[in-house]
């Protein structure tokens, strides 16, 4: 267990909905990135939030979006849901940039 | 549960033997590496790091190389047990950006009883 926590475990939803996806850091770590991971395409980088602040973007397309909450936890926001979003996001933390991060369980997401 | 590609590499050992990985790296400019493992329906478990300063690093029972001029890294998994049986990815910090890693493809390693 890396004490990263996600929910939920799986989703189930219809292609031009909108889904949030949750994540909350180990204690104390104050960074938290979002990773796609489908079939096709390995690990993707998303975003980054440092301490309530975006850090880093990647390839994250514009209908997501995410945020860090005061209290550390972030939330990633799907809309208008493709065929070809379906695909594990993972939420990882790390004290601070640039150092080990720590992966959660992670959420499937299957768009119908 | 699958999560990742099913044309990953794959490399087949005997339990006992022991395990090299390798991955080449992008970025000449990459000065932070780190090795995850993930099993079936889990996220990535970090396994080791290393920076570009030095070229060798050891935990246990796994020793990570970086080799530099060729922009070559390799995980040795010494006495590999099934357990170790997983997907094991390398990933190497974005010179742009030093706050993302980018993740190579990765391999899948089975372990023969």
């Amino acid at each position: 267990d890396s004490g990263v926590t996600q929910t939920p475990k799986h989703l189930i939803t219809a292609t031009g909905q909108r889904v949030t996806l949750r994540c909350s850091p180990r204690s104390g770590d104050l960074s938290v990135y979002w990773y796609q991971q489908s079939l096709d395409q390995g690990l993707q980088f998303l975003i980054q939030y440092y301490n309530g602040e975006e850090r880093a973007k990647g390839n994250i397309l514009e209908r997501f979006s995410a945020q860090q909450f005061p209290d550390l936890h972030s939330e990633l926001n799907l809309s208008s849901l493709e065929l070809g979003d379906s695909a594990l996001y993972f939420c990882a933390s790390s004290v601070r940039d640039y150092n080990e991060q720590f992966f959660g369980p992670g959420t499937r997401l299957t768009v119908l | 549960g699958e999560s990742v590609g099913l044309h990953l590499p794959t490399l087949s050992v005997q339990e006992g033997d022991n395990s090299i990985i390798n991955c080449a790296y992008s970025n000449s400019a990459s000065d932070y590496f780190i090795w995850y493992k993930q099993e079936s329906g889990k996220g990535p478990q970090f396994i080791i790091d290393i920076r570009s300063n030095m070229d060798k690093r050891q935990g246990q029972r796994v020793t990570v190389l970086l080799n530099k001029t060729v922009k070559h890294l390799s995980l040795q998994i010494a006495a590999t047990q099934p357990g170790d049986s997983a997907v094991y990815f390398c990933a190497e910090n974005d010179a742009d950006s030093s706050y993302k890693l980018i993740f190579g493809s990765g391999t899948r390693l089975l372990v023969r009883p």
